[in-house]
């Protein structure tokens, strides 16, 4: 069964260093998301991609943060200069298609930690 | 204001009873959609069970299924014959019709734990 598969799984940094987090999405879908959970707490949005551009962003996703696709199976997400408070878990998710009961897929992850 | 609340910070049943978990809903939109998803110890996070706002009957998925009450804007998980590997976060999160791509806004999370 296809899957969203993420790398690294668990990634650790010291604050103000750049990080990427990568994701490959499911090879079908056309919209792909970035998610962030903070230990404990509940599941944030942070960003939404679709035809090769930003569609909606949170107030979470400031200029610190960007995303790209850098070729037809890669999704990244990097922080340029990373915070103690970025340490969380990242997620990514895909879908198929925009229609409303389309599920969205996640990976499984990446734990970012920042010293 | 919350767009999704979930009210039940821990939710403790025995193998093979019933459980509902509650989640509660604000929007303005008539067109959204209503999601459980399943978070266990290990990280990963699992669709459950969908429900339309225009979806006449509640949605079922084997032993899941939601109790949608559009007029109270509730959406309950309920989950029948609870088992040991049903012990994990559970988040509620809705989708409303916004721009392409919208997003998922989710709940707090209940914690289910399950014993037996």
């Amino acid at each position: 069964e296809p899957e969203v598969t993420q790398t690294p799984s668990h990634q650790v940094t010291q604050m103000g260093q750049e990080v990427i987090l990568r994701c490959v999405p499911i090879s079908n879908h056309l919209y792909f998301y970035w998610y962030r959970q903070i230990l404990g707490q509940k599941v944030e949005f942070l960003v939404s991609f679709y035809n090769n551009e930003i569609s909606e962003k949170s107030e979470i996703f400031d200029d610190q943060f960007s995303v790209e696709r850098p070729d037809g199976s890669n999704f990244t997400l990097k922080i340029r200069s990373t915070k103690l408070e970025d340490s969380a878990m990242y997620f990514c998710a895909s879908r198929l298609q925009r229609e409303m009961y389309n599920e969205q897929f996640f990976g499984p992850g990446t734990r970012l930690t920042v010293l | 204001a919350q767009k999704i609340t979930q009210t039940q910070p821990g939710m403790f049943v025995q193998e093979k009873e019933a459980v509902t978990l509650d989640c509660t809903y604000d929007t303005s939109d008539q067109s959204y959609g209503l999601f459980w998803y399943k978070q266990p110890s290990s990280g990963e996070m699992i669709f459950l069970i969908y429900q339309g706002s225009y979806d006449e009957q509640n949605a079922t998925e084997g032993r899941y299924s939601l109790n949608f009450q559009k007029a109270r804007k509730s959406a309950n998980l309920v989950i029948s014959a609870s088992q040991l590997g049903d012990s994990a976060m559970y988040f509620c999160a809705m989708r409303e019709v916004r721009v392409a791509g919208t997003a998922l806004i989710f709940g707090k999370g209940t914690t289910l734990s399950v014993s037996s």
